[in-house]
């Protein structure tokens, strides 16, 4: 099985940086992806990482470490719409994606 | 392309009674998901098709759940008879394999509600 961990609940303030960890225990690992789900909504693909390093694309970022079963996202000048819940997956067998609980973001003025 | 469709938005109904959900994935897409969503359990896997074939069912609470997939473009998940634990969002998802990316396209939705 797998196991996914992220925090709960964060909150930062409207133009700073968030990072966002996840942890994982998994076999078969095939990839690690991001999405984001705002409140009453779909979760919707940010990013995502196969390989160790880091993945930049726009004000969001991700990097992966496969040795330490560890990932983070981060978000670069918040802005009020980035509240939301951020959702890390990993990937195993091919297709299937299990999601950790999510991490609540609120962005304050 | 119009996305992943889901029917209905919402279900009202009672504890008892037949449920079903229904689904249209991307046009092309060769995986479909069903994912069921609460507060306490977080996004959960039900059953997963690729290529019309379910692979994986071992996310299916129990026996009153049940997932057909009888072509490319249509899915349902059946609950039958419902309970009010099984009240939830429902999500359906399609991706592509092959694909540099394999992230998920999902629905909007169904909220499940049963008295």
């Amino acid at each position: 099985g797998q196991n996914i961990d992220q925090p709960t609940e964060m909150t930062a303030t409207e133009g700073a940086i968030v990072q966002i960890n996840c942890t994982y225990q998994t076999s078969g690992f095939n990839g690690l992806f991001w999405y984001q789900q705002h409140a009453g909504e779909a979760p919707t693909f940010l990013s995502y990482n196969v390989l160790d390093g880091l993945e930049e694309k726009g004000r969001f970022s991700s990097f992966l470490s496969r040795s330490k079963g560890y990932s983070y996202l981060l978000l670069k000048e918040l802005q009020m719409k980035d509240s939301a819940s951020y959702l890390c997956a990993v990937n195993t067998n091919a297709g299937k994606s299990t999601f950790g609980d999510g991490t609540t973001l609120t962005v304050k003025p | 392309d119009a996305g992943v469709i889901q029917s209905p938005r919402h279900e009202v109904t009672e504890m008892g009674q037949e449920v079903t959900l229904r689904c249209k994935p991307i046009s092309g897409h060769d995986y479909l998901f069903w994912y069921r969503q609460t507060m306490m359990r977080g996004l959960e896997l039900l059953i997963y098709f690729n290529n019309n074939v379910p692979i994986d069912d071992s996310g299916m609470p129990e026996d009153r759940f049940s997932a057909k997939m009888p072509n490319a473009s249509f899915s349902t998940l059946k609950i039958q008879p419902s309970e009010p634990r099984d009240s939830a969002v429902y999500f359906c998802a399609s991706s592509l394999a092959g694909g540099v990316v394999e992230k998920l396209f999902f629905g909007s939705g169904t909220q499940l509600s049963v008295l």
